[in-house]
């Protein structure tokens, strides 16, 4: 079975500093992947994805994820920080006909 | 273009009530999944539609949850009798058709308090 491991509940940074949100994931076959946002009493939105072709995928707001097969990764990344940022992200992984599988999520809180 | 609509937004009951929930997908969507989130963990499928047959129910709590899309559009998830443990947000999301790479475009969620 696919599974998805985020590292840190929580993340905290500064305004105008690197964000970095890890994601591991298992599966034996390389599977399509996923960064969802989620807002304070809201639904899920994507952020970008992963299918197949170029690894380094670009997203809204300014977010990046890189694919890494040999390390089974898939982290998010921004090179600013902003105040609006702060959010709970989440991780997810689809393979083939299995359905989507999150990740525990890691809440974002942007100091200024 | 009109996206998920969920409703109610908020549900308060005591345990043993009954309750229900529904979520209208975006206009020629044909999957529809309801999704429970515990707090503080991931959403987690409890049943997916394609139209209105049902593809994976696997992780539906079937003694007490049930669920139907009506005409393949609308949909609607029942909990008789709930449970504390059923305190979660509840949400809806739909796809165009269902493919382990499409985006699943959720709506805002039914945030349930089982008292």
């Amino acid at each position: 079975a696919q599974s998805v491991t985020q590292l840190g509940s929580h993340v905290s940074v500064s305004e105008g500093a690197l964000v970095l949100l890890r994601c591991n994931y298992s599966s034996s076959v390389p599977p399509y992947l996923f960064w969802y946002v989620q807002y304070p009493n809201q639904g899920l939105q994507l952020l970008l994805k992963y299918t197949t072709g170029a690894t380094l995928v670009k997203g809204i707001n300014g977010f990046e994820a890189e694919f890494k097969k040999s390390e089974t990764s898939f982290h998010l990344t921004k090179p600013s920080a902003h105040m609006s940022d702060a959010a709970e992200y989440f991780c997810a992984v689809n393979r083939g006909a299995q359905k989507l599988v999150f990740g525990q999520g890691t809440r974002l809180t942007i100091n200024p | 273009e009109a996206g998920v609509a969920q409703s109610p937004r908020y549900k308060i009951i005591e345990k043993r009530q009954s309750v229900a929930f529904w979520c209208n997908p975006i206009s020629g969507h044909a999957t529809l999944y309801w999704y429970q989130q515990i707090l503080g963990q991931g959403p987690k499928l409890l049943i997916q539609f394609q139209n209105n047959g049902v593809v994976d129910d696997s992780q539906l709590p079937k003694d007490r949850f049930s669920a139907e899309r009506l005409k393949g559009v609308d949909s609607t998830l029942k909990i008789q009798p709930a449970k504390l443990e059923d305190s979660a947000v509840y949400l809806c999301a739909s796809s165009l058709d269902g493919q382990a790479q499409e985006t699943q475009y959720f709506g805002p969620g039914t945030r349930l308090l089982v008292l």
